[in-house]
């Protein structure tokens, strides 16, 4: 597709499962990332992968979270043991990266987990 | 480090009048600034962006971002509030030195516009 493709668009799960989150970034864009969006928070970034590199975790808030991206393309984030504050809309966006970076991040819809 | 902070959760304006949204950053490199706007159960959008070139930064739909050093300002404007426009707001800084995807959002500004 043209956009960045998140799915599931909706999840719910009850407390202490784990849940797999999928982002298929634009075509050609090297670089993507994880931001989480919630009431109490608002929009956090959570991490970043360009090309080949580390990524850069910073943003992760516990050992329960952890994403991966194979190939250069698709990326998985994994939220183990879910907890309720873990409930908010997991956004992916990407962009070209690098040296022709211009900062301009292409979001996807979102998806929306809730844990009961 | 650098922070955002956006004046004003909500912001309400009738159609056809002014749209002022309050943008107020702190940064110890020169800053990227960005406006995002969110409609409803969308993604969020690129409205326009501050990378050091011009300080009158015009984006889509009618707005512009005026970056003031002095002032540690990126204010967006739209002369005229279409009802189009009701969505919520974001403005946000680069991490860091350098123009990365990474970034700090405001907290956001909900726009309302009445008939």
């Amino acid at each position: 597709g043209a956009g960045v493709s998140q799915s599931p668009s909706n999840k719910v799960t009850e407390k202490g499962k784990d849940v797999e989150l999928r982002c298929d970034p634009i075509s050609g864009h090297t670089a993507l990332y994880w931001y989480r969006q919630s009431l109490g928070q608002g929009l956090e970034f959570l991490i970043y992968f360009q090309g080949n590199s580390a990524p850069d975790k910073s943003g992760l808030p516990s050992d329960r979270f952890s994403a991966e991206r194979t190939g250069g393309s698709v990326s998985t984030l994994t939220i183990q043991r879910t907890q309720q504050e873990d409930s908010a809309v997991y956004l992916c966006a990407s962009n070209w990266g690098g040296g022709t970076n211009t900062g301009e991040l292409f979001f996807g819809e979102g998806s929306r987990l809730t844990v009961l | 480090a650098q922070s955002v902070t956006q004046l004003g959760s909500h912001v309400s304006v009738s159609e056809g009048a002014l749209v002022l949204l309050r943008c107020n950053y702190s940064s110890s490199v020169p800053p990227y600034l960005f406006w995002y706007v969110q409609y409803p159960n969308q993604g969020l959008q690129l409205l326009l962006k501050y990378t050091s070139a011009a300080t009158l930064v015009k984006g889509i739909n009618g707005f512009e971002a005026e970056f003031k050093k002095s002032e540690t300002s990126f204010h967006l404007t739209k002369p005229s509030a279409h009802m189009s426009d009701a969505a919520e707001y974001f403005c946000a800084v680069s991490v860091g030195s350098g123009n990365t995807g990474k970034l700090i959002f405001g907290q956001g500004t909900t726009l309302q516009v009445k008939p």
